[in-house]
């Protein structure tokens, strides 16, 4: 069974332009979760999806959003890029089912703003 | 809401001897607590996890111990070897459909 795949796996933007990063879950998987990893920062957390809707949301500004299709696939987007955004952004899938279930990760996108 | 400490931030063993690490969390609704092991430059993996009915589990060197009425729990390594250096995360998640919530890391340096 194929991974979490993110795409794409490096970016450069500059400051004021937007980005749009994609994360396909595993098969079968319906939970997609967005983290923001820097250094020394850990894993924060950004929102996660379920069946196309936001079921949580973490403490980042509404400049960053969020949105999952009909075949979960999920996509992310930052508007108004500044230089602390520059970070990785992993998203992670897990299986829906009668308990909580492990998240997988993604290898990340790498975003770096100039 | 729910809030996870990990200590210590580094830690540096000599290989084959053990090293522990461990996580405090918040919310006594938590149930569900994962481990990730991070190496440099890839994603985080999935090593041990356990639930709240349940107070050790263990996993050839790995082990994960909980402690409910203190709201604490550990990682502990036996044995270890240089490829265990890695960036190590907890996590505590509560109830049904909530979302994880991390520690910061601690960052495992195994010497030979």
């Amino acid at each position: 069974k194929a991974g979490v795949t993110q795409t794409p796996r490096y970016l450069i933007k500059t400051r004021g332009q937007q980005v749009t990063l994609s994360c396909s879950p595993i098969s079968g998987h319906r939970s997609v979760s967005w983290y923001q990893q820097t250094p020394g920062q850990g894993l924060q957390f950004l929102f996660e999806y379920f069946s196309e809707t936001q079921r949580n949301k973490g403490n980042f500004p509404g400049r960053f959003s969020g949105r999952q299709f009909s075949n979960s696939r999920s996509e992310m987007n930052v508007s108004t890029l500044e230089l602390g955004d520059s970070a990785l952004y992993l998203c992670a899938s897990s299986l829906e089912g009668t308990d909580n279930q492990p998240q997988h990760f993604g290898d990340g996108t790498r975003l770096s703003i100039l | 809401g729910e809030n996870v400490e990990q200590h210590p931030s580094t830690l540096s063993v000599q290989e084959g001897d053990s090293a522990v690490i461990k996580c405090t969390y918040s919310d006594s609704a938590s149930n569900y607590f994962p481990w990730y092991k991070q190496e440099l430059g890839k994603r985080p993996q999935l090593i041990i996890d356990i639930r709240s009915n349940v107070g050790e589990k263990k996993d050839q060197r790995i082990a994960v111990t909980l402690n409910k009425t203190a709201k604490h729990f550990s990682l502990h390594i036996t044995e270890t070897q240089p490829e265990d250096s890695a960036v190590y995360f907890c996590a505590a998640v509560g109830n049904y459909g909530q979302n994880f919530v991390f520690g910061p890391g601690t960052r495992l340096s195994v010497l030979p």
